[in-house]
C-alpha cells in the first residue's frame, strides 16, 4: 500500500507570492490533517479536513487555507507569502478521525 | 504555552542498553498519546500509541508507559540499536479532537 505522498517535496518562493501543496492520503483513508515544522516553534497542527469538511483549524492566520476533494486528495494554500512562513510543511491522514496519524515526507518550503 | 514538554533535547545511550525518553503534558483532556521517530528529510514514522485507560504498551522493542497522575509517559527502548537514532516526538491527542499536540523532540543517539 503506497504511504502519503506529498509534493512537491521542494519549493522557493519570494515574499508576496502564494503557494499551493498537495497530498495524497493513503488509499482509503479519509482524514487528512496538516502540520507546519519550524525549528523555533517545532510542529504545528494547520488544520484537518475529514470527507471534505474542515473539522478543525490550528491558531494560523486566513493566509493559510486548504481543502479537501472528493477523493480524499488535500491541498494547502498560503497566500501572500512572508519570510516566517519557510518550514517544512507536513501532511498525514488516517483512516478516521482520532485514528493513528501516517505522515507524509513533506513540502520544504523557502520564502526569500 | 507548552501543553506537551519533552525536555531532554538530546540523549546519548550504548548500543544494547535501554534507551529512555520522558514527555510530560499539562492538558487532563488528553486522552491519547503517540510516539513518533524522524529522521532527517522524512516525515514522522509512528512508533507506538497508548490510550488513557491503559498504563503501559508494549509492541516488540517498544514499550510506553502512561503515569496519568503525574501527567508523564515514557518511551523505553530495549535493546537500542544504531537504527534507532532519530529524533524522537511524542504527541498527545485531546477528547473528540483529531489535532496532534507535540512536544520537541529528543534526539536520541545510539552508540556502538
Amino acid at each position: 500500500k503506497a504511504g502519503v505522498t506529498q509534493t512537491p517535496r521542494y519549493l522557493i518562493k519570494t515574499r508576496g507570492q502564494q503557494v499551493t501543496l498537495s497530498c495524497s492520503p493513503i488509499s482509503g483513508h479519509r482524514s487528512v490533517s496538516w502540520y507546519q515544522q519550524t525549528p523555533g516553534q517545532g510542529l504545528q497542527f494547520l488544520f484537518e479536513y475529514f470527507s471534505e469538511t474542515q473539522r478543525n483549524k490550528g491558531n494560523f492566520p486566513g493566509r493559510f487555507s486548504g481543502r479537501q476533494f472528493s477523493n480524499s486528495r488535500s491541498e494547502m494554500n498560503v497566500s501572500t507569502l512572508e519570510l516566517g512562513d519557510s518550514a517544512l510543511y507536513l501532511c498525514a491522514s488516517s483512516s478516521r478521525p482520532r485514528a493513528i496519524q501516517y505522515f507524509g515526507a513533506g513540502t520544504r518550503l523557502s520564502v526569500l | 504555552d507548552q501543553q506537551v514538554k519533552q525536555n531532554s533535547p538530546s540523549l546519548s545511550v550504548q548500543e544494547g542498553r535501554i534507551s529512555i525518553l520522558n514527555c510530560d503534558y499539562t492538558n487532563s483532556m488528553f486522552d491519547y498519546f503517540l510516539w513518533y521517530k524522524k529522521y532527517p528529510a522524512e516525515g514522522p514514522t509512528f512508533l507506538i500509541s497508548i490510550s488513557s485507560i491503559k498504563d503501559k504498551n508494549e509492541d516488540g522493542r517498544f514499550t510506553v508507559f502512561l503515569n496519568k497522575s503525574a501527567k508523564h509517559l515514557s518511551l523505553h527502548i530495549v535493546p537500542s540499536q544504531p537504527g534507532d537514532s532519530a529524533v524522537y516526538f511524542c504527541a498527545a491527542m485531546g477528547q473528540g479532537a483529531q489535532k496532534l499536540v507535540f512536544g520537541q523532540g529528543t534526539r536520541l543517539t545510539i552508540n556502538p
